[in-house]
């Protein structure tokens, strides 16, 4: 089984989105989920580990999160450039796999 | 830090295709190297990995017993084997390194 994510969040310009990600106590509960943001056309690229660290270059409007078994992805301050496929993911220690959410499609009106 | 899929192309259901991914920029036998895809319209799905040293590898539940996983040290290269090759196959594959660098990915249609 995979994480599950909403498939569609929609906000405004200069607005706040926080896209979530929920698991179990195998996965997101037991080390947490890095995200990817993946535009379209283009690789994915990763956002956080997941000890909710940000790579070099990652804008620091963007932030990750763990509560419990859920993860979540906050961007602040949305610009045009933040319309993209959002994917968390997380090893999961009862599968011993990797497993993905189905993706959160972020637009920004 | 650079990753370059190569091996894709269209095949027929039931054979089989070998995916390489060569490796530059970092110390290739310090990582651990990912294979994922992603079929056409649809979200990203893990393969497989393998660890630095080739010791241990992981799949997916839906590869598990088709495809295989491995790595040369020596060539900075890892590779995806693929037999029994389906329609549900036919995606981008691509190579990763810890999650925080991919290759370009590379299309494999399985198809008759």
């Amino acid at each position: 089984a995979g994480l599950t994510q909403p498939p569609s969040v929609s906000k405004d310009l200069g607005q706040t989105a926080t896209l979530a990600c929920a698991g179990n106590s195998d996965n997101v509960g037991a080390e947490g989920a890095a995200w990817l943001q993946q535009r379209q056309g283009h690789p994915p690229k990763l956002l956080f580990y997941r000890n909710n660290n940000r790579p070099s270059g990652i804008s620091d409007r963007l932030s990750a999160s763990r509560s419990g078994n859920t993860a979540s992805l906050t961007i602040t301050g949305l610009q045009p450039e933040d319309e993209a496929d959002y994917y968390c993911s997380a090893w999961d220690y009862g599968l011993s796999a990797w497993v993905f959410g189905g993706g959160t499609k972020l637009t920004v009106l | 830090v650079q990753l370059v899929e190569s091996g894709g192309g269209v095949v027929q259901p039931g054979r089989s295709l070998r995916l390489s991914c060569e490796a530059s920029g970092f110390i290739f036998s310090s990582h651990e190297l990912h294979w994922l895809r992603q079929a056409p319209g649809k979200g990203l799905e893990w393969v497989a990995v393998i660890t630095n040293d080739g010791s241990k590898k992981y799949y997916a539940e839906s590869v598990k017993g088709r495809f295989t996983i491995s790595r040369d040290n020596s060539k900075n290269t890892v590779y995806l084997q693929m037999n029994g090759l389906g329609v549900e196959d036919t995606a981008v594959y691509y190579c990763a390194k810890d999650f925080d660098d991919w290759g370009q990915g590379i299309l494999v249609t399985v198809s008759s």
